[in-house]
């Protein structure tokens, strides 16, 4: 069973939807990273996440440590958007590397 | 925004080759890592390094691998003799601090072996 798991795997949307991808872990960690990667393989850091709630224009990402869960939502969603959003987490007895979720493919149509 | 860049951006290798994937980067950050990513895989951790050493690596990472900061700008991930397996793309990542930081990417190579 992968530590960071995903869902949905794929997510197609309407442009102007409130849009939410999951992720849920099994380990002990001290932080989860929302990135984004590009169609063509480049990855962005959207957030680093200890606790709570951050914003960042229309993306919002939030954890809750007792349920090792995280959420990231994106509002008003828009074509340029559609991405693959991977979930990593730093587990608390590997240093500082990331560890991977598998990614939710988001196409947002006009 | 500062930025970290890697080259070349592809690169087609005969299996058996040796190849030297390079990053730069950003300046003031501590710790840097790669990373690999199998065509329909999620990304895999191969490798951390700080105050110019390895400070974790992962089963993937075996002896044809080995990272070095030769100039205290450049990082590079070189693979020694290559195998039709490690064919994917390599990112480089960055950080200020260890934990709890942001992690800063390359564009990745996109390593293809023939």
């Amino acid at each position: 069973k992968n530590e960071v798991e995903q869902s949905p795997q794929n997510l197609t949307a309407q442009e102007g939807e409130f849009i939410t991808i999951n992720c849920s872990y099994s380990v002990g960690i001290s932080a989860l990273h929302w990135l984004q990667q590009h169609p063509g393989g480049g990855i962005v850091s959207l957030f680093m996440l200890s606790s709570g709630k951050k914003k960042h224009g229309r993306l919002i990402a939030t954890i809750n440590i007792q349920e090792k869960h995280s959420s990231l939502h994106i509002t008003a969603s828009h074509p340029r958007d559609s991405a693959v959003y991977i979930c990593a987490v730093v587990r608390e007895t590997s240093g500082s590397r990331l560890t991977f979720g598998e990614g939710t493919q988001l196409t947002v149509n006009p | 925004e500062p930025e970290v860049t890697q080259t070349p951006s592809h690169q087609v290798t005969q299996m058996g080759q040796e190849v030297i994937l390079r990053c730069v980067p950003i300046s003031n950050h501590l710790y840097f890592y790669w990373y690999r990513q199998i065509l329909g895989q999620k990304v895999e951790f191969l490798v951390s390094f700080y105050n110019n050493e390895i400070s974790e690596k992962s089963e993937i990472f075996d002896d044809q691998f080995s990272v070095e900061r030769p100039d205290g700008s450049n990082f590079t991930l070189k693979i020694r003799s290559t195998k039709l397996e490690d064919s994917a793309m390599y990112f480089c990542a960055s950080l200020y601090r260890g934990l709890n930081t942001e992690a800063f990417f390359g564009q990745g190579t996109r390593l293809t072996v023939v």
